[in-house]
């Protein structure tokens, strides 16, 4: 069964420090999301990508977040320069027309 | 605002018995949509039920929806020690992001 794919598992990083999170969506979807969740707290969506450019994204989206799509299979979150409160599980998705999102296992980011 | 939020907050159960967790939410809605998260783990997608069903069945997974009342139930029958997970409920308007509630923490007690 097809599923969305994530690297690394786990990212630890300096206060900084630019990270990339990658992600593979399922091959035939169309949107492909960026969630994050703090420890202990709700999932919370960051932005969502269709067509080759951002279709929405949220407050916590700042200037500090990239999305690209450099590939056809590739899709890839950038923080540029890493915060403390950055430190979450970050979740990519995927979907079809229908909006079933399916979920990546997440990457664990830690910023010291 | 979507924002789905689950009740109870915190379920806990013997193993066999049946677990019932609710969802409500306040805006109209394309579809909801139910996640098990198992602690520190990601999402695994259980269900979607669209704005015209009322229930669907999935394996032990029960799912109504009454959009009059803007609520949604999860039933999961005769669970088992592994079902222990958080559950959450998420909604969605055409290809919009899920809006997630806090989620239904269930404990069954082998």
């Amino acid at each position: 069964e097809p599923e969305v794919t994530q690297t690394p598992s786990h990212q630890v990083t300096q206060m900084g420090q630019e990270v990339i999170l990658r992600c593979v969506p399922i091959s035939n979807h169309l949107y492909f999301y960026w969630y994050r969740q703090i420890l202990g707290q709700k999932v919370e969506f960051l932005v969502s990508f269709y067509n080759n450019e951002i279709s929405e994204k949220s407050e916590i989206f700042d200037d500090q977040f990239s999305v690209e799509r450099p590939d056809g299979s590739n899709f890839t979150l950038k923080i540029r320069s890493t915060k403390l409160e950055d430190s979450a599980m970050y979740f990519c998705a995927s979907s079809d027309r229908d909006n079933e999102q399916f979920f990546g296992p997440g990457t664990r980011l830690t910023v010291l | 605002s979507q924002q789905g939020e689950e009740d109870p907050q915190a379920l806990s159960i013997q193993e066999g018995e049946n677990a019932t967790m609710n969802c409500s939410y306040k805006t109209s809605i394309n579809n909801l949509q139910w996640y098990r998260q198992n602690s520190g783990r990601g999402l695994v997608h259980l269900i979607l039920i669209r704005s015209n069903e009322r229930e669907k069945h999935s394996g032990r997974l029960r799912v109504t929806l009454d959009t009059s009342k803007k609520s949604s139930s999860l039933l999961i029958t005769a669970s088992r020690a592994a079902d222990t997970a958080s559950y959450f409920c998420a909604t969605a308007s055409g290809n919009t992001p899920l809006v997630f509630g806090k989620g239904t923490r269930l404990s069954v007690i082998a």
